[in-house]
């Protein structure tokens, strides 16, 4: 069964500084998708970034990229520039082409003025 | 609004009532999910739909939960006899289901609290 880990339950960034959220997956899988998903303070669940694994190009968003290691299993977030909009719990997550999605437990993201 | 809607926003029932929640999917999407979180918690999967056909169920789902796609557009998922440690928000999302289009977009969820 696949499983997501992110280590840091939470951490904090002042404003217009860049932060690193980590994740790490177990898969024997080769062929997936990764997504990094945002969830500000009762607020729905929204999508910031996702790469799919056969792309060896990691994706970009504005300010938000990923460093995807495949071999490693290690998919982290990178946030440029934080904004107080950018406090949220930020989830990672696995699908596989069987449709199981497996979404780790979060980090919690304190962006301070 | 062209998202994912559900209904109702929050549930407060007695435990052993029943209760049952709505989600109605982004138009053209032929996936439908339903996920439970808890407090601090990531979703977890409970089934999938594929059109109306239900193709996946977590061993979360217990017999006393039934969700539904009738004609592959809006779903329900129903609790039957609800205990305490239902209590939970249960996230609806849908997808496209092809390619680039696996992204799960979700719905604002339903706050269900059991007393």
């Amino acid at each position: 069964a696949q499983t997501v880990t992110q280590s840091q339950p939470e951490m904090s960034v002042q404003e217009a500084e860049t932060v690193t959220l980590s994740c790490t997956y177990d898969t024997s899988e080769n062929n997936y998708y990764l997504f990094w998903y945002k969830q500000p303070p009762s607020r729905q669940m929204i999508l910031v970034i996702r790469q799919e694994a056969y792309k060896q190009q990691n994706a970009t968003e504005n300010r938000f990229s990923v460093n995807f290691q495949k071999a490693a299993k290690s998919f982290s977030l990178k946030i440029s520039d934080s904004q107080l909009g950018d406090t949220a719990m930020y989830f990672c997550a696995f699908m596989n082409y069987g449709q199981n999605f497996v979404f780790g437990p979060g980090t919690r993201l304190s962006v301070l003025p | 609004d062209t998202g994912v809607s559900q209904n109702p926003r929050h549930k407060i029932t007695k435990r052993g009532q029943n209760v049952t929640f709505r989600c109605d999917p982004i138009s053209e999407h032929n996936r439908l999910y339903w996920y439970r979180q808890t407090l601090g918690q990531g979703p977890e999967f409970l089934t999938y739909f594929q059109n109306e056909a239900q193709l996946e169920k977590s061993r979360l789902l217990s017999d006393r939960f039934s969700a539904e796609r009738p004609k592959g557009s809006f779903s329900t998922l129903e609790i039957q006899r609800t205990e305490q440690g239902d209590s939970a928000m249960y996230l609806c999302a849908s997808s496209f289901g092809r390619g680039l289009q696996e992204t799960q977009y979700f719905g604002p969820g339903t706050r269900l609290l059991v007393l």
